[in-house]
């Protein structure tokens, strides 16, 4: 059975940084591509972030380019996704989702508020 | 990068069936055939309904159903149950090598 557990989310001020993790399990990790989905409170899907099997190739939406990272370690079977220079329009619950967005963690709530 | 449009609600009575539209470009739904569909609960995460345009994962409903046409996709739920009840939003991969989602439809069993 497939999992993906995502956690690392929390309360930052504006400005701050916080990094997220997404523990996989029950597939070959090392295989897939990997995303960042997040929603914000009340509203619609937002695709953020993908990257390649070996890391060497990204891709982000225009909004957290130059601010978010994502990478991964398929030695750990884990996703990451650092957050930089954290806006409240980044408040949002964040989930992992395997390559062609079939399968899905529960999401981990990141708030940025001063 | 702009979001996939689609209705912002449908409504139906018990039984019948209804028709969700998702509207893209050449880049994205009209270039290629990774388009997929998502339930979502309230308070629950996306769960995938529909992929690769028109097929269905295992132990999703035969209810549910989708097509394309050029650059606009569809899902069909046909014989509309209370359980149907929630938003759905499309998916498509792009030529950028990103994925675009829809604006979201939020469903109604009258």
């Amino acid at each position: 059975e497939v999992q993906l557990v995502e956690s690392g989310g929390g309360v930052v001020q504006p400005g701050g940084s916080l990094r997220l993790s997404c523990a996989a399990s029950g597939f070959t990790f090392s295989s897939s591509w990997m995303n960042w989905v997040r929603q914000a409170p009340g509203k619609g899907l937002e695709w953020v972030a993908n990257i390649k099997q070996d890391g060497s190739e990204k891709h982000y939406v225009d909004s957290v380019e130059g601010r978010f990272t994502i990478s991964r370690d398929n030695a750990k079977n884990s996703l990451y996704l650092q957050m930089d220079s954290l806006r409240a329009e980044d408040t949002a619950v964040y989930h992992c989702a395997t390559g062609s967005l079939d399968y899905w963690g529960q999401g981990t709530l990141v708030t940025v508020s001063s | 990068q702009s979001a996939l449009t689609q209705p912002a609600s449908v409504s139906g009575s018990p039984g019948q069936s209804i028709t969700i539209s998702c509207t893209g470009t050449s880049t994205d739904v009209g270039g290629y055939n990774y388009v997929s569909w998502y339930q979502q609960h309230p308070g629950k995460a996306p769960k995938l309904m529909i992929y690769d345009v028109s097929n269905r994962p295992s132990g999703v409903s035969n209810r549910f159903s989708g097509s394309k046409s050029g650059n606009t996709a569809s899902l069909t739920i046909s014989g509309l149950q209370p359980e149907d009840e929630a938003d759905y939003y499309c998916s498509s991969y792009t030529s950028s090598g990103t994925y675009v989602f829809g604006t979201g439809t939020k469903v109604t069993v009258l």
